[in-house]
């Protein structure tokens, strides 16, 4: 079966960094995907990995190991307004979306 | 600024009632989406339609139906309401490269919350 794995919950403190990892086993690979949902809003996009790596894009970045089927975002000099909910998604060999449950990160002064 | 917009954020509906979710985007995207969203789960896509009037099941879409009549509207439609359908609907669209191809950026609707009572 196709299963996307992340933590639950996990909190930081402000000005910190943070890791949010995610393991995946999809029917096929065509890019990893990460989102960001504030509470009661709708999920929007942040990045984008189909080749290993990191992809940087300001305090976010995004890690891809394909062999391992592992990606992690990083954000940096955490900022409260970053208290969200983070989604992982592999689109798989028919170009559909599969989505972890998502993590939540709270942000602590 | 771009936009997809969902008719209702939200409903109370009784059991066995018809219900009728809708979306609108104003990108000019081939691809829309219904997804549901539930505590502990990650987003379940329901339909989705790369092309006015085509549609093609996800993986739950007992109890639903959709219609795509216009390039820019996808509506979702419970034609009889059951608890178990209570949740949060998330329309989404999103640039079509070719044929079914999904470039996997999904521009979302604000959410429509359903209770089923």
């Amino acid at each position: 079966g196709q299963n996307i794995d992340q933590p639950t919950e996990m909190t930081a403190t402000e000005g910190a960094i943070v890791q949010i990892n995610c393991t995946y086993q999809t029917s096929g690979f065509n890019g990893l995907f990460w989102y960001q949902q504030h509470a009661g809003e709708a999920p929007t996009f942040l990045s984008y990995n189909v080749l290993d790596g990191l992809e940087e894009k300001g305090r976010f970045s995004s890690f891809l190991s394909r062999s391992k089927g592992y990606s992690y975002l990083l954000l940096k000099e955490l900022q409260m307004k970053d208290s969200a909910s983070y989604l992982c998604a592999v689109m798989d060999s028919n170009y559909q979306l599969i989505w972890g449950a998502g993590t939540k990160l709270i942000i602590k002064p | 600024d771009v936009k997809v917009t969902q008719s209702s954020r939200y409903l109370v509906k009784r059991t066995g009632e018809k219900v009728f979710l809708e979306c609108v985007q104003d990108m000019d995207h081939e691809n829309m989406f219904w997804y549901r969203q539930d505590p502990g789960l990650g987003l379940r896509l329901i339909y989705f339609s790369y092309d006015v009037k085509m549609k093609e099941k996800g993986d739950i879409p007992e109890g639903y139906s959709v219609s795509r009549e216009k390039k820019e509207r996808f509506s979702l439609i419970l034609e009889s309401a059951s608890t178990n359908q209570t949740s949060m609907y998330l329309c989404a669209s999103s640039r079509g490269t070719s044929g079914r191809v999904n470039t996997g950026e999904l521009f979302f609707g604000e959410g429509s919350r359903l209770t089923v009572l």
